[in-house]
């Protein structure tokens, strides 16, 4: 069955670094979205990509975030200059669709990339 | 605006009797409603969604969830718990044509012996 992969499982970084957080989605999904989850906290959304521009991003995802989808298959999250509240687990996830109400809006989740700034 | 709401943090079971997870949800749109299940140390995995094709809905892992409109819920039910199934537990809404999922604070599930 095909799955949404990330990489790497862990990254360690000392605050004021960039990181690229990796992710392939499943090969005929066209939205593609990123999550964070802050340790004993709720899943927040990030940003939700489609056609090589975003479509939707939250308060979170302020001038330090970026995203882009390089090439075919990966889809990346770059953070240009970690600070110690970046440190969270982060999801990758990609649906068909991105409208509500359709059985293709089912987002598929990658196992995460758990960020730890120091 | 979308928001869910889970009702328990902590729900606390014996080994082969019912779960319960409860979660009402806030809507200005038909929704659709997931649940996603997280065990330790490991990514999210849907469990079952509500799509308004039919209002009880059957997941995995004999989990089911009931749609309920008039009282806007959606509590995820199983018969009888196994301790496999001790993880945290996402209630989850998508709304209208944002793409985002809002998350519910989650129910952390307890199956003891």
């Amino acid at each position: 069955e095909p799955e949404v992969t990330q990489t790497p499982s862990h990254q360690v970084t000392q605050m004021g670094q960039e990181v690229i957080l990796r992710c392939v989605p499943i090969s005929n999904h066209l939205y593609f979205y990123w999550y964070r989850q802050i340790l004993g906290q709720k899943v927040e959304f990030l940003v939700s990509f489609y056609n090589n521009e975003i479509s939707e991003k939250s308060e979170i995802f302020d001038d330090q975030f970026s995203v882009e989808r390089p090439d075919g298959s990966n889809f990346t999250l770059k953070i240009r200059s970690t600070k110690l509240e970046d440190s969270a687990m982060y999801f990758c996830a990609s649906s068909v669709s991105g409208t509500s109400g359709s059985v293709r809006d089912t987002q598929y989740f990658g196992p995460g990339t758990r960020l730890t700034v120091l | 605006a979308q928001s869910v709401t889970q009702l328990d943090s902590h729900v606390s079971v014996s080994e082969g009797t019912p779960v319960l997870l409860r979660c009402n949800y806030s809507s200005s749109y038909s929704p659709s409603l997931f649940w996603y299940v997280q065990h330790p140390n490991k990514g999210l995995q849907l469990l079952l969604k509500y799509t308004s094709a039919a209002t009880l809905v059957k997941g995995i892992n004999g989990f089911e969830a009931e749609f309920k409109k008039s009282e806007t819920s959606f509590h995820l039910t199983k018969p009888s718990a196994h301790m496999s199934d001790a993880a945290e537990y996402f209630c989850v809404v998508n709304t209208g044509t944002a793409s985002k999922l809002t998350f519910g604070t989650g129910t952390r599930l307890q199956v003891t012996l």
